[in-house]
């Protein structure tokens, strides 16, 4: 079966531009997780959605949004970009429900944004 | 706030050898924890999953345990192999949304 796919795997803005990173999850799978990855803070969870609601929320500025549509998919919005913005940004989905917990997340292999 | 641990940041050993990985957590209300392997660059690669009830999960060369009331799990590799050079990730799910929270990794090179 299909994994998660992120589009695109590579991406340069200046700063002060927007983007937006799309993320595919597994059939079936109904949540959507973002995070950040630097060298210097690791992995940083960004925001989870659920049934095209955002459930879960990390520390970082409103410059960075996001949404889910109804088939699950979802993408990750930032604006105004800066410098710092440059990391690997990826996306995992699972079934989302606590219950359902035997499955973990399944991770797709990332963007690569470099804000120049 | 749930925060993790893993020591040491990164390790080098010669092929062969039987390895431990350590992870540590501050809560323990955990619903699982996921062991992954990250190549660099790449995404995160699930390796095994292991249910708050369960005390330890195996997938070929690899044994994780879980020991939930003290905060700690361990990642056994046996018979390292070079390909098994990677940055090694432990996260805990908490909460009611099962968030997961990272480490920063353990980055392992083994030597031909």
């Amino acid at each position: 079966k299909a994994g998660v796919t992120q589009t695109p795997r590579y991406l340069i803005k200046t700063r002060g531009q927007q983007v937006t990173l799309s993320c595919s999850p597994i059939s079936g799978h109904r949540s959507v997780s973002w995070y950040q990855q630097t060298p210097g803070q690791g992995l940083q969870f960004l925001f989870e959605y659920f049934s095209e609601t955002q459930r879960n929320k990390g520390n970082f500025p409103g410059r960075f949004s996001g949404r889910q549509f109804s088939n699950s998919r979802s993408e990750m919005n930032v604006s105004t970009l800066e410098l710092g913005d440059s990391a690997l940004y990826l996306c995992a989905s699972s079934y989302g429900q606590a219950v359902l917990t035997n499955y973990g997340y399944t991770f797709g292999s990332g963007t690569r944004l470099t804000v120049v | 706030k749930q925060e993790v641990t893993q020591i040491p940041a990164a390790l080098s050993v010669p092929e062969g050898e039987n390895l431990v990985l350590n992870c540590s957590f501050t809560d323990s209300a955990i619903y699982n924890l996921q062991w992954f392997r990250q190549d660099p660059g790449k995404g995160l690669t699930s390796l095994l999953l292991i249910q708050s009830s369960q005390r330890e999960q195996t997938s070929g060369r690899l044994n994780a345990s879980l020991d939930k009331s003290s905060g700690r799990s361990t990642l056994y590799i046996a018979a390292s192999q070079p390909g098994d050079s990677a940055t090694y990730l432990c996260a805990p799910s908490t909460g009611a949304n099962s968030k997961l929270t990272f480490g920063k990794g353990i980055t392992l090179s083994v030597r031909p």
